[in-house]
């Protein structure tokens, strides 16, 4: 079955420290793949998507990924994470021809300060 | 600014009761879809709709029915027969709902029971 696995529920980082948030899929065929953002009360933001080419994608808010085809993953990375990064952070999947989008369960982030 | 709209914020149910989430988008999006929120279940599809007058059910369609008469308004009714409401739900576009463009989101409408 078509899964999407987001090992760590909750992570805690201090700030300017560097971060890494995984994602794991299952999916038989090409993936595209995304990470959003969501605040608390608040709906999802995209952070960035691959769709193909360049396996390292950057998206907005200093953020970047890396599709690695061989471990299934698309793993989350920050540099330097700021107080305003305290969220929770959400890998989707999805593939062509198909309207359907399998969401993680998320990972919250707390920064410390 | 193009957006989705989501209203109301804050939507409370008396029991057997049906209510009404609505939802507007001025993105030009064909595609609409209605997630289901909760904790540590990441999200989960409720109905789609790729096209005016033609919505699908998604994995949890159970008490919930929706309408498209629109192609900017996508409303979902959470049914008496839907037991259990109380979640956060979620609406979102894309452009077409087969070309894996990145789906657009409202910032959601917590429902409770009272």
């Amino acid at each position: 079955a078509q899964s999407v696995t987001q090992p760590d529920i909750h992570i805690t980082v201090s700030e300017g420290a560097s971060l890494e948030l995984r994602c794991n899929y299952s999916y038989g065929a090409t993936p595209y793949l995304f990470w959003y953002v969501q605040s608390p009360g608040q709906g999802l933001q995209l952070l960035l998507k691959y769709f193909s080419g360049d396996t390292l994608v950057q998206g907005i808010k200093g953020f970047e990924a890396e599709f690695k085809r061989s471990q299934s993953s698309f793993n989350l990375r920050k540099p330097s994470v700021h107080w305003s990064d305290a969220a929770e952070y959400f890998c989707a999947v999805s593939t062509s021809g198909t309207y359907k989008y399998i969401f993680g369960t998320g990972t919250r982030l707390k920064v410390l300060a | 600014d193009g957006g989705i709209t989501q209203s109301p914020k804050y939507l409370f149910r008396k029991e057997g009761q049906n209510v009404t989430l609505s939802c507007e988008q001025n993105l030009n999006h064909d595609a609409m879809y209605w997630y289901r929120q909760d904790p540590g279940q990441g999200l989960r599809l409720i109905y789609y709709s790729q096209i005016v007058n033609d919505f699908q059910k998604g994995d949890i369609a159970e008490g919930y029915s929706v309408s498209r008469e629109k192609k900017e308004s996508f409303p979902l009714t959470v049914t008496s027969a839907q037991k259990n409401p109380t979640a956060f739900y979620l609406c979102a576009s894309n452009g077409d709902s087969y070309s894996n463009q990145p789906q657009h989101f409202g910032d959601g409408t917590r429902l409770s029971i009272l």
